[in-house]
């Protein structure tokens, strides 16, 4: 059983196209973070939210925290080829033990 | 700093050999986890450190893994007897402290066991 639920495990859309990927728990993280992982390397940070709520904008990405802390989502506004990749979220259930989703594996077909 | 570096890049070994993955963290970093990824199980996480302690090892799939950080700037996950269910891309990561909690991942090792 996965302690991170992603959705949908795989994507594939147009360039241009908008999408949204989920990630969701049972329990409660004091943070979550999101990765982006390409072929032939390790995951790479790309936001952490703290609080409940909260938004973060990374250019045409869109992070949001849920308010019960259990939940986030990643938006992608007007997608592009080099959005191509695998999408990880993690957080820590405590004591550090940093865990991660299985991913959301997003192809974006010119 | 060159970032976590892992060691080697990719390994093909035979059922029931002894397997190494090397890794070295960035330096100052207070955390060290080990992940093995496949397409059906994700990233999932097998033990991790902090200052060169085992804190958690409960992912550890058997008693044929095990892992060592003899000090703060090298560790070990050795697999002994291989099988070829282990065939897997490990990655190292580690984590500055309890605060600044992003993960640096080295480039993974890409074991096939044959």
């Amino acid at each position: 059983t996965q302690l991170l639920e992603q959705s949908p495990q795989f994507l594939s859309i147009q360039e241009g196209e908008n999408l949204t990927v989920y990630c969701n728990s049972s329990s409660v993280f004091s943070s979550l973070q999101w990765y982006r992982q390409e072929p032939g390397e390790g995951p790479v940070l790309l936001v952490t939210v703290v609080t409940g709520g909260e938004v973060k904008k990374l250019k045409r990405l869109t992070f949001q925290f849920g308010d019960a802390r259990k939940d986030s989502s990643l938006h992608i506004t007007a997608a592009q080829p080099g959005d191509t990749g695998l999408y990880l979220c993690a957080g820590v259930p405590g004591a550090q033990k940093l865990v991660f989703g299985q991913g959301t594996r997003l192809t974006i077909n010119p | 700093d060159a970032g976590v570096i892992q060691s080697p890049r990719h390994e093909v070994t035979e059922m029931g050999q002894e397997v190494t993955l090397r890794c070295k963290p960035i330096s100052g970093h207070d955390y060290l986890f080990w992940y093995r990824q496949t397409m059906m199980r994700g990233l999932e996480l097998l033990i991790y450190f902090n200052n060169n302690v085992p804190i958690d090892d409960s992912g550890m799939p058997e008693d044929r893994f095990s892992a060592k950080m003899p000090n703060a700037s090298f560790s070990t996950l050795k697999i002994q007897p291989s099988e070829p269910r282990d065939s897997a891309v490990y990655f190292c990561a580690s984590v500055e402290d309890r605060y600044n909690t992003e993960a640096f991942f080295g480039q993974g090792t890409r074991l096939t066991v044959v």
